[in-house]
């Protein structure tokens, strides 16, 4: 089982529609928790943070946590063009600072 | 939002020499840096994890004699390939550690694509 389990995608979604996209993990030591975004050719941007269970809220990105069940989520409301790019989850594997990586989900959103 | 930069953006160069390429967090200090490789279609690689006045800590399976990592300062962290080759090519990023409770948010610098001819 890889550490960290993503959707490759491609997901595809018209413009203005809810992109949901989904992460599991294996570490149970992870206590934080990162979306980062890559436009193709770029270096990773961060967008989300999160370390508590439950949801956390920023403009139209909502990350959702369950650590029983070793799942973290990111909701893109209101998708726009800008929004196509890869989505990287990321744990954080405890003080080392080192991020778990997955392969990430390739969201398209079309006009 | 914390900023981190990295030069060269690009470099190509032959065969059996060697390059070195910076990474500085500009508007905060940070005590850890890390680097990381990607190629084409594939997720990012760690190579190796900077601190900042100690030894680099290499993922297995990375040579250290040929991926020279030097922390000097709290704001700056290089990387050196030495003997590049045409497999060295690749797109390498690092990315810094801010804050120190354990919050491990890292901010990414925008990358450096290596061409080795």
């Amino acid at each position: 089982q890889k550490e960290v389990e993503q959707n490759s995608g491609p997901l595809s979604v018209p413009e203005g529609a809810i992109a949901s996209l989904n992460c599991t993990y294996s570490d149970r030591v992870s206590q934080s928790f990162f979306w980062y975004r890559q436009y193709s050719g770029k270096s990773p941007e961060l967008i989300m943070s999160i370390y508590s269970n439950g949801d956390k809220e920023d403009g139209r990105f909502t990350a959702q946590l369950n650590k029983a069940s070793q799942y973290v989520s990111l909701l893109i409301r209101d998708s726009q063009p800008s929004d196509s790019a890869t989505y990287l989850c990321a744990p954080g594997g405890g003080n080392t600072g080192k991020l778990i990586f997955g392969q990430g989900t390739t969201l398209q959103v079309k006009p | 939002g914390a900023v981190v930069s990295q030069h060269p953006s690009w470099v190509i160069c032959k065969s059996g020499t060697s390059v070195k390429i910076e990474c500085r967090s500009l508007d905060f200090q940070a005590t850890t840096m890390f680097w990381y490789r990607q190629f084409p279609k594939q997720s990012l690689m760690l190579m190796a994890t900077s601190n900042e006045g100690s030894k680099a800590t290499y993922e297995q399976g990375v040579e250290k004699d040929k991926f020279l990592i030097n922390h000097a300062s709290l704001t700056l962290s290089t990387l050196t390939v030495t003997s590049a080759h045409p497999e060295d090519s690749s797109f390498y990023i690092c990315s810094a550690r801010a804050g120190t409770s354990g919050t491990n948010e890292q901010f990414f610098g925008p990358g450096t694509r290596l061409t080795v001819l």
